[in-house]
């Protein structure tokens, strides 16, 4: 297995708090995305990165910000949470393969992250 | 608009039956392919990927892919109660790093 760590799992805040969601992986991948996962929207991208220091956004990026200082770790903020942005959050990572191939991404187990 | 299209289902099969799943993308200029499966309540999890017309085999699980129809499919042989679950698949553009996905397709494997 790919090694994904999410943190936390699980939380549970409160509409209007800041929130974090770290991603750290131990594959040395380039690349690193954030996605939530809603029932019926299937996986959506909210900001991916392309290196340390390297952002862009997805296609569902407005009231979350990234930051990678480390090839290893990428940060999800959420800098004042709303009950909308409730969902299951799951950080991925993906490598350029040979003569520039596509490489599938790899997830990790996910964040369900709760805002009341 | 890139778009990859599948039918949510679910599509129900008996044990030891093949699963068939399909799945449409409409950019043509995709290249790279991939198909996982996500239980409920966990993360999705690569099965295959597949670059070249035609088809490739992994056990009990074969994706097909058709670029000039612009389709991919997963056929599942000998299917398994532990095989129901969601089936999301994925299409790339040649050195895009960022795929698009469907929605999936749930796969109920009934004994």
């Amino acid at each position: 297995d790919a090694g994904i760590t999410q943190s936390p799992r699980h939380k549970v805040t409160e509409t209007g708090t800041p929130v974090t969601l770290r991603c750290h992986q131990t594959e040395n991948h380039r690349y690193m995305y954030w996605y939530r996962q809603d029932p019926g929207h299937g996986l959506r991208l909210i900001h991916y990165s392309y290196g340390v220091k390297d952002t862009d956004k997805g296609e569902v990026s407005d009231g979350y910000s990234v930051s990678r200082s480390k090839t290893e770790d990428f940060l999800l903020t959420l800098e004042s949470a709303t009950s909308s942005q409730t969902s299951v959050y799951f950080c991925a990572i993906s490598e350029t393969g040979a003569m520039g191939s596509n490489q599938p991404q790899h997830f990790g187990d996910g964040t369900r992250l709760s805002i009341l | 608009q890139k778009e990859v299209e599948q039918n949510s289902g679910p599509l129900s099969v008996p044990e030891g039956a093949i699963a068939s799943l399909n799945c449409t993308y409409s950019d043509r200029v995709s290249q790279s392919f991939f198909w996982y499966r996500q239980y409920s309540g966990k993360s999705p999890e690569l099965i295959m990927s597949i670059y070249s017309n035609g088809d490739k085999e992994d056990g009990r699980f074969t994706a097909q892919l058709n670029k000039a129809s612009q389709y991919v499919s997963l056929l599942i042989r000998d299917s398994q109660p532990s095989d129901s679950a969601t089936y999301l698949c994925a299409a790339a553009r040649g050195g895009s790093y960022i795929p698009t996905f469907g929605r999936g397709t749930s796969l109920i494997v009934h004994p």
